[in-house]
């Protein structure tokens, strides 16, 4: 099993532009995740994702969107990025466990974005 | 609300001695406990959680953490440290009722053990 993979590993946008960062993972899980890293804040939670075709907003949602359509891909897009979205972008995913919630979440490479 | 506090920005430890890194939480109900460790350019990898029952977790490659309720605290120790343990550590609560799973990490914490 692969885990959990972001493509790419990195990118610089010009202001304006816009990207979608993508993240997939094989192991089945319902629960999918986008946070951002920045120094010294720790991880903070964008948008979730609790199932194909579900999304919602985490803390920090403005000036992203986000798409799940099939189970294992859950794609973060940026339409017009702003320097202030330069950061590091980790998607996890975890399994439910039964009606407790998700398990622990497991998190890709990152994807290190500048923004000029 | 929930929050972490991860007191110790950085922890330094010369190789062999035992080492110590705080995590203080506050939630609302009952916490499941996590901590993950980043090497640099790298992912998060988990480390260890505490769910329920023995207040004592051990986790991976020899680390341990000890479940404070009183205290609220949730420290991650090791008895004898490596040069390779040197990495970002970072802690995470998130409420035990909430089927959302959304979790609350702290800034994290540098660790370098020197040789």
């Amino acid at each position: 099993n692969a885990g959990v993979t972001q493509t790419p590993k990195f990118r610089v946008l010009k202001t304006g532009q816009s990207m979608t960062l993508l993240c997939a993972q094989d192991m089945n899980h319902e629960y999918m995740y986008w946070y951002r890293q920045d120094p010294g804040m720790g991880l903070r939670l964008i948008h979730y994702s609790v199932g194909e075709g579900t999304t919602a907003k985490g803390e920090v949602p403005d000036g992203y969107n986000v798409s799940r359509l099939k189970k294992q891909n859950f794609l973060l897009g940026l339409e017009s990025a702003a320097p202030s979205q330069t950061s590091v972008y980790f998607c996890a995913s975890a399994t439910p466990i039964s009606t407790r919630g998700p398990d622990t979440q497991y998190f890709g490479p990152g994807t290190r974005l500048t923004v000029l | 609300a929930q929050s972490v506090a991860q007191p110790e920005d950085q922890v330094n430890v010369a190789e062999g001695n035992p080492l110590t890194v705080k995590c203080t939480y506050s939630v609302s109900g009952n916490p499941y406990l996590f901590w993950y460790v980043q090497y640099p350019n790298r992912g998060l990898q988990f480390l260890l959680k505490y769910i329920t029952g023995d207040n004592l977790v051990k986790g991976s490659y020899g680390f341990e953490a000890e479940f404070n309720k009183s205290q609220t605290s949730f420290h991650l120790k090791k008895p004898s440290a490596l040069v390779s343990d040197s990495a970002l550590y970072f802690c995470a609560v998130r409420d035990r009722g909430s089927t959302l799973g959304r979790l609350y990490f702290g800034r994290g914490t540098q660790l370098t053990v020197w040789p």
